[in-house]
């Protein structure tokens, strides 16, 4: 079945500078959309989340963008810290919401520097 | 507020046996979603439980099931264990049906042997 996904499965950036986190979807019918970020020991914590009818949306120090065209969407982190270290993972729903939950991404491990 | 809570946080099981997993949501949450997650598989639904009634479900076997109280807590039960069955099982609660506005505990890591 359609599912989401992601492009890499790790990504490793220094301290101190953006991170893009990548994730391509397949399913047009998908109106919701979340970003997720898992620490390890704990579960997925919310992030930020975005509707089918907007393209970008803004939160403290991240930004998802979401281009319905390619179905694409991303994650950005601005000024990246240690405690951003964690994997991140990408969500959708279907449209009318709950059917089948939410379908995740594989996961992106982002690994900061010093 | 609390958050949601899962016990135990760690289970070790034989093959064929069965185990009970539990999920208390957060106050005032009535929804409850089970997940499994696996480093094979990543995170995959396997149901909603609403009003003491399973809503949705996922492409699981049978041999999952769960429910829920009236209190919103809900369990989850695996009959006849498989080593695949190896997890961490995570339990989100939201205030109303549906996947928007999870909560996710910090799940049950469940070893079969």
């Amino acid at each position: 079945g359609e599912s989401v996904g992601l492009h890499l499965p790790t990504l490793s950036v220094q301290e101190g500078d953006n991170s893009i986190i990548n994730c391509a979807y397949s399913n047009s019918a998908s109106d919701y959309f979340i970003w997720y970020k898992q620490e390890s020991g704990k579960g997925p914590q919310f992030i930020i989340d975005i509707r089918s009818n907007m393209d970008k949306r803004q939160g403290q120090r991240v930004t998802v963008l979401l281009n319905k065209t390619v179905k694409h969407l991303s994650l950005q982190i601005a000024a990246t810290q240690p405690g951003d270290s964690a994997v991140y993972f990408c969500a959708e729903n279907l449209a009318g919401g709950g059917a089948d939950g939410l379908t995740f991404g594989k996961g992106t491990h982002l690994i900061i520097q010093p | 507020k609390a958050g949601v809570t899962q016990t135990p946080r760690y289970l070790i099981k034989t093959r064929g046996q069965q185990v009970t997993l539990s999920c208390s949501p957060i106050s005032g949450h009535r929804s409850v979603s089970w997940y499994q997650q696996t480093p094979g598989q990543g995170l995959q639904f396997l149901f909603e439980y609403f009003s003491e009634t399973q809503r949705n479900k996922g492409n699981f076997p049978g041999r999952f099931s769960g429910r829920q109280f009236s209190n919103s807590r809900s369990e989850m039960n695996v009959s006849t264990l498989e080593l695949g069955d190896s997890a961490l099982y995570l339990c989100a609660s939201s205030l109303e049906q549906g996947a928007r506005g999870y909560t996710f505990g910090s799940g049950t890591r469940l070893t079969v042997v």
